[in-house]
């Protein structure tokens, strides 16, 4: 089945110590969104991707960067992760901009 | 002002009852609308893409007011199962960003 993949399911990370999220499509969708999402929160979009096309959101921390290095993955580097960070981070994608996203199983990111 | 603003509520009702969410939108160039659903600690599922005519899908109805920039969502004989967070998203054109509504908690009880 086509589906949107996210590696690890739960990651455990230290204070300052960087980590990378992986997310993985086989929908062969042009655009790919890292949310991320806290309890009792909507998901806040931290960047997207339209193809090569990379897209900050205008609030999103400078600690939090992004790869597309193919149209299949895309990855979440956290440089210096805080305690403020632990969350769940979602990957989505559209088949284009204003169309239907559809949803990893998301991290559970925990900083310690 | 918030972009998406939904009645987180919680919505408590006992099955069979009807039910109806509604979330408002600031931006009048909206062109996009949507209704997902979350369960707890898990990630958001399309439940219904809404058109301008308005659409149904079984038990669920949902509605697009753009005078009045409102997208409704109704459940008919609510069950155990409906039992979620509920999000409301809107996307403004090719800008590619879709806003999420905090959502609104429905529990059907026995």
């Amino acid at each position: 089945d086509a589906m949107v993949i996210q590696n690890p399911r739960y990651q455990v990370t230290q204070f300052g110590k960087p980590v990378t999220l992986s997310c993985s499509q086989t929908l062969n969708h042009n655009v790919m969104y890292w949310y991320q999402q806290k309890s009792s929160q909507a998901p806040k979009l931290l960047f997207h991707y339209y193809d090569k096309d990379f897209n900050n959101e205008a609030d999103t921390p400078d600690n939090f960067q992004s790869r597309r290095p193919n149209t299949s993955f895309c990855f979440l580097d956290i440089r210096s992760p805080g305690l403020g960070d632990a969350a769940m981070y979602l990957c989505a994608t559209s088949i284009d901009s204003d169309y239907e996203q559809y949803f990893g199983p998301g991290t559970r990111l925990t900083v310690t | 002002r918030k972009e998406v603003e939904q009645d987180p509520g919680p919505f408590n009702v006992p099955e069979g009852a009807t039910v109806a969410f509604n979330c408002t939108y600031s931006n009048s160039a909206s062109q996009s609308f949507f209704w997902y659903r979350q369960d707890c600690r898990k990630e958001p599922k399309l439940l219904m893409s809404v058109y301008s005519s308005g659409n149904e899908d079984g038990r669920f109805t949902a509605q697009l007011n753009r005078a009045s920039q409102y997208i409704s969502l109704l459940i008919r004989d609510s069950k155990l199962s409906d039992s979620a967070t509920y999000l409301c998203v809107v996307g403004v054109g090719n800008a590619g960003k879709s806003t999420f509504g905090d959502g609104t908690t429905l529990t059907v009880k026995p």
